[in-house]
């Protein structure tokens, strides 16, 4: 189906690794960017491709894709990584999609 | 620097047409290596894209709006416009332009983001 499925919140200790899932039939074909959002601010890229980063964001992140699952997984969580994470990637129609969001809370 | 600002009324009767439009400074719509594209937000959800159009002019609507939205590149001013028609108060929500890598289907540039509200 032409959807990509993201868990609605995840937490995470500070100073640990977390892991977001974005799921899709789409994904076994195309790779997953990601984003993030904080409050009342534009999304920004976090990881685009295979696994890159944009210039100036931390190598914390990363990105990774395995069947029908995408993730990206941020080492050693700061407080400032608190926000809502999207995934997006596209279908074989050439539709866009993003996923749900999750919304990462910092303990 | 690449920048991305949206403008246009905050407000849309019911029934009526949203138009907004986007300038872009640092880069040219023209460029062959990326699209133009719209994203809405309504409040407290998630991210919805709308459509993008390439250099060429020729466009990808999302399929479920496809009947309701043109979106319309103008070179000379260095802007990308969106035109929803026909709008609801369920259309209500932050609207962004963005950048889009054509490579790998990112987003890479983002504006500020507009909100727009439907109501009479």
């Amino acid at each position: 189906s032409s959807e990509l499925t993201q868990d609605p919140a995840v937490s995470v200790a500070l100073g640990q690794t977390v892991r977001i899932r974005c799921q899709g039939d789409s994904l076994r074909t195309y790779h997953a960017n990601w984003y993030q959002q904080k409050p009342r601010q534009a999304p920004l890229l976090v990881i685009y491709g295979k696994n890159n980063r944009p210039s100036g964001i931390p190598d914390r992140f990363s990105g990774s894709n395995s069947g029908n699952t995408a993730s990206l997984t941020i080492t050693g969580t700061q407080a400032e990584d608190e926000a809502d994470y999207y995934c997006n990637s596209r279908d074989s129609s050439g539709t866009l999609l993003f996923g749900g969001g999750t919304k990462l809370t910092v303990l | 620097q690449v920048q991305l600002q949206e403008s246009g009324p905050g407000l849309v009767k019911p029934s009526e047409t949203l138009s907004l439009t986007c300038s872009v400074s640092g880069d040219s719509v023209s460029t062959t290596s990326f699209y133009w594209s719209w994203i809405r937000q309504p409040p407290g959800k998630g991210l919805e894209w709308i459509g993008y159009i390439f250099y060429s002019g020729s466009t990808n609507i999302n399929p479920s709006l496809k009947s309701r939205v043109t979106i319309s590149l103008d070179m000379s001013k260095n802007q990308f416009s969106l035109k929803l028609r026909s709008v609801t108060a369920a259309d209500t929500a932050v609207f962004y332009c963005a950048r889009i890598a054509a490579t790998v289907d990112a987003f890479d540039i983002w504006g500020q983001g507009t909100m727009v509200t439907v109501s009479s």
